[in-house]
């Protein structure tokens, strides 16, 4: 089947450590995208690729990084310079940078302690 | 960008039709507009979009403003799993979506 697939569902990290939330998709879709939902919030834009080996930065980038070495994975680092990384992350995927429909995956929830 | 305006919650009987209301009163001719829903803890659903006329599928009913400044979406006969959050977003791409807190859906048995 296919799909958008992140892992893990949860992720518990100390304060000051970097982690990598991944996301891979099988729907063969040139764009991806990494969101972030905080309780009773809508989904902020972290960032956005829309092809192979590039990516742009969305409304809330700082202290995130990405790559897109292949279509299928692109990987979202949570690094120590982010402030407030608790939260729950989602990526998407879709057809092109013209929007159709977005397949988003099951969520990362990020808990630092 | 377009935003939307969408009421925090809304409640309704299962089995009874379901009108969820978005206003969308600075949506630009390149706009479509899209409804996805999301329940705890997953990640949002695709339920439907559209442009300018009014649309069909087999989650739901689009209905279009004629001057595309709201819309409304139809659930015809809502089941308990229809219980989630609603996002009314406007975007010609997604790297330009704003997806705001949304309207929750309560279905009372």
């Amino acid at each position: 089947d296919g799909g958008i697939t992140q892992s893990p569902k949860y992720l518990f990290r100390k304060e000051g450590q970097n982690v990598t939330l991944s996301c891979e998709q099988n729907l063969n879709h040139d764009a991806m995208y990494w969101y972030r939902q905080d309780p009773g919030q809508g989904l902020r834009l972290i960032y956005y690729s829309q092809i192979v080996n590039d990516f742009q930065k969305g409304d809330i980038a700082e202290g995130y990084s990405v790559s897109r070495e292949k279509k299928e994975s692109f990987p979202l680092t949570v690094t120590s310079a982010q402030k407030n990384p608790t939260a729950f992350y989602l990526c998407a995927s879709s057809m092109g940078s013209v929007y159709t429909e977005a397949f988003f995956g099951q969520g990362t929830r990020l808990t630092v302690v | 960008d377009a935003k939307t305006t969408q009421p925090n919650s809304m409640e309704s009987n299962e089995e009874e039709p379901v009108h969820l209301p978005c206003n969308h009163s600075t949506i630009s001719g390149t706009d479509y507009i899209h409804w996805y829903r999301q329940l705890p803890s997953q990640g949002p659903e695709y339920v439907i979009h559209g442009l300018t006329s009014n649309v069909n599928n087999r989650m739901a009913s689009l209905a279009i403003a004629e001057d595309r400044k709201s819309s409304t979406l139809i659930l015809h006969r809502a089941t308990l799993r229809d219980a989630a959050v609603y996002y009314c977003i406007l975007s010609t791409s997604y790297d330009k979506v704003i997806f705001g807190p949304g309207t929750s859906l309560s279905v009372i048995p």
